[in-house]
């Protein structure tokens, strides 16, 4: 079936970087955006950027430019979402999450329709 | 950065009643609108894009209205497997953004 499978849980200090793959099956990797949304514990949901796995070509939220990066490797159909410069603040579950393709339209959208398990990173000295 | 608030924050309902989530955005998403469900422990779960079609396998009491800036989900009859978190998302600019969300709980 459709299933995005993200790594396991993270222990970081501060001022450390962490990278989440993100394992996609069922599916063709590389004609659905992959995006990244984070969420504290007992908070809301915040959109962190988005990756073209075709292209490469990456887009991210002003408050994450210069500490993310998002990257795939193709050939295992992963994408990966590195942030740096770690702080308490960073603590969170971090979740990769499909965009929508309307069948009877031929449109995507940005909504999200298959999320990965999420992975914990959490950042304590 | 466009701001979602969602209301109310809290939506007390007894099942088999009918539930309205209000989302509004600070300046017009057009019909860049999806809505979420989100139980504990768990991934959100798409509900609802284009503010008013259903994703695959959603029940058909779930439905989205609005365009603009104000957007309304409905739970036509609540059911058990219903009382989660429901946020609200908007696509049509950079940063994409969410609301604050609605806890749906039993009355």
């Amino acid at each position: 079936q459709v299933q995005l499978v993200q790594s396991g849980a993270e222990v970081k200090k501060p001022g450390a970087s962490v990278k989440v793959s993100c394992k996609a099956s069922g599916y063709t990797f590389t004609s659905y955006d992959i995006n990244w949304v984070r969420q504290a514990t007992g908070q809301g949901l915040e959109w962190m950027g988005w990756m073209n796995p075709n292209s490469g070509n990456t887009g991210y939220a002003q408050k994450f430019q210069g500490r993310v990066t998002m990257t795939r490797n193709t050939s295992i159909s992963t994408a990966y979402m590195e942030l740096s410069s770690l702080r308490s603040e960073d603590t969170a579950v971090y979740y990769c999450a499909r965009a929508t393709y309307d069948i009877l339209t031929g449109y995507y959208h940005d909504a999200f329709d298959i999320w990965g398990q999420g992975t914990m990173v959490t950042v304590s000295s | 950065e466009i701001v979602m608030t969602q209301s109310p924050a809290t939506l007390s309902v007894s099942p088999g009643e009918r539930a309205t989530l209000s989302c509004r955005a600070s300046q017009s998403v057009s019909s860049n609108l999806a809505w979420y469900q989100q139980k504990p422990g768990q991934a959100p779960r798409l509900l609802i894009y284009g503010a008013s079609t259903r994703a695959t396998g959603i029940p058909a009491r779930f439905s989205g209205s609005g365009s603009g800036t104000e957007f309304t989900l409905t739970i036509s009859s609540l059911q058990s497997e219903d009382f989660a978190v429901y946020y609200c998302q908007q696509y049509n600019n950079w940063p994409f953004t969410f609301g604050g969300g609605t806890k749906v709980e039993i009355k």
